[in-house]
């Protein structure tokens, strides 16, 4: 069954950056794309970005744009993101989820991981 | 990219239904057949209900259905049930590889 995992939460200070790890199983890591959504405490999903693990190639949001990188190991089959400059307003939980076949034209964002925990505090 | 509107709130009794809608614009929603939907209960993961705005993945009751008109996509759950309690978000492709969510709407099973 495909699974989603990520690393553990993590405390900032403002002005500091957060790298996110994804490790999918049950598919091939290469073969979907995968997508980064975060969330702040009581509010709404938030699209990020999503990077195709075969390529790197990535695309992302224009608000997020110069201070997200998002990055994949294909011999670890692990995904990556980079958030930099962070402020309080980054202050979210961050998922992964896998995003459509990279050889198709489907805009399927399905599989989600069970989020990240970032606080920015001073 | 502006988000998708949807009704902050919605609820129903058990055993009827409720419809929550998400609304764009022709660049999103209007524009392409991509409209999800996901279930999120408190501290928990979004899960897959809807996709392709019609389409159910497997194991998703066929109380949840999906629908559109022009710019706007609704979500129909038939028959409430107690865990049908969540906050559901809409998703649509926005053009040029870009996604958007809507603000999502609690759920509520009197």
């Amino acid at each position: 069954q495909v699974q989603l995992v990520q690393s553990g939460a993590e405390v900032k200070k403002p002005g500091a950056s957060v790298k996110v790890s994804c490790k999918p199983s049950g598919y091939t890591f290469t073969g979907y794309y995968m997508h980064w959504v975060r969330q702040a405490p009581g509010q709404g999903l938030e699209w990020m970005g999503r990077i195709n693990p075969n390529s790197g190639g990535t695309n992302s949001a224009q608000k997020f744009q110069g201070r997200v990188t998002m990055t994949r190991d294909t011999s670890i089959s692990t995904a990556y993101m980079e958030l930099s400059g962070l402020t309080s307003d980054d202050t979210a939980v961050y998922y992964c989820a896998r995003g459509t076949v990279v050889a198709g034209t489907g805009r399927l964002i399905d599989y989600w991981g069970q989020g990240t925990l970032v606080t920015v505090s001073s | 990219q502006s988000a998708l509107t949807q009704p902050p709130s919605a609820s129903g009794s058990p055993g009827q239904s409720v419809t929550i809608s998400c609304t764009g614009t022709s660049s999103d929603v209007g524009g392409y057949n991509y409209v999800s939907w996901y279930q999120q209960h408190p501290g928990k993961a979004p899960k897959l209900m809807i996709h392709e705005v019609t389409k159910r993945p497997s194991g998703v009751p066929d109380r949840f259905s999906g629908s559109k008109s022009g710019n706007t996509a609704s979500l129909t759950v038939s028959g409430l049930q107690a865990e049908d309690e969540a906050d559901y978000y809409c998703n649509s492709y926005a053009g040029s590889n870009n996604w958007v969510f809507g603000g999502g709407t609690k759920l509520t099973v009197l």
